[in-house]
């Protein structure tokens, strides 16, 4: 199995501040990576699939890079609704998608 | 308008079994592949399966393969996850979720509203 870990584990920070997730897989995985944010209490919710390509309706704040093993989530302008916990999932293993531990974004 | 609708809310004692199910609509059904994710309380999502309700083709993740057992009835387009005999571990938020994408650029685009399963003695 792929495993993928993300970091930080949490991070506090301030409305209009600019957020970078950091998400690592344990063998190249190309660009087989998509990111999900969970707020508290609801269903996860699709916000980038291969690597960089958003989801119809997310906002634009929100991109993803990299390649291979590495790879980024960053939120230009944190905004009081991204407050939430931001999953990276690799797609590259034929229909096996694990996911990362997850990185909790809190208010400073 | 693209739905998964789970089956509500369960409270099992230990050894015993439990059926779930997740319900599609708005899609063509069989066209897409339904993977199951579980969350434990203040955990992250865990991948344990998928299946294609055309043929009910299932893989199931290491961590869960034997643990549960995952089916589909395609003429009433719905997708199911059972136990056999529960424990209390298996205390969590369970959501199914329509696989979609293209060029093998997969990801998980809509999903149901979760079953929380609970086991307690």
């Amino acid at each position: 199995d792929i495993q993928m870990s993300q970091s930080p584990s949490s991070l506090s920070a301030s409305v209009g501040d600019r957020v970078t997730i950091t998400c690592r897989a344990s063998q190249s995985i190309s660009n087989f990576l998509n990111w999900y944010q969970q707020r508290p209490g609801k269903v996860p919710k699709l916000l980038i699939y291969a690597t960089s390509y958003l989801q119809s309706g997310v906002p634009s704040r929100f991109s993803g890079s990299g390649s291979g093993t590495d790879f980024t989530l960053t939120i230009s302008s944190l905004q009081p609704e991204d407050f939430a916990t931001y999953f990276c999932q690799q797609s590259y293993s034929t229909l096996s998608y694990t996911f990362g531990q997850g990185t909790k974004v809190e208010i400073k | 308008e693209v739905q998964l609708v789970q089956s509500g809310a369960e409270v099992k004692k230990p050894g015993e079994s439990l059926k779930i199910s997740c319900k599609g609509s708005g899609y063509s059904f069989t066209s897409y592949w339904i993977g199951w994710v579980r969350q434990m309380p203040g955990k992250g999502l865990e991948w344990m399966g998928i299946i294609y309700p055309d043929d009910s083709d299932t893989r199931y993740s290491p961590s869960f393969q034997g643990q549960v057992t995952i089916s589909a009835d395609k003429s009433i387009n719905t997708a199911y996850m059972q136990w056999s005999s529960l424990k209390a571990s298996d205390t969590a938020m369970y959501y199914c979720a329509r696989r979609s994408g293209s060029g093998s650029h997969y990801a998980l685009d809509y999903w149901g509203q979760g079953t929380l399963v609970t086991v307690s003695s």
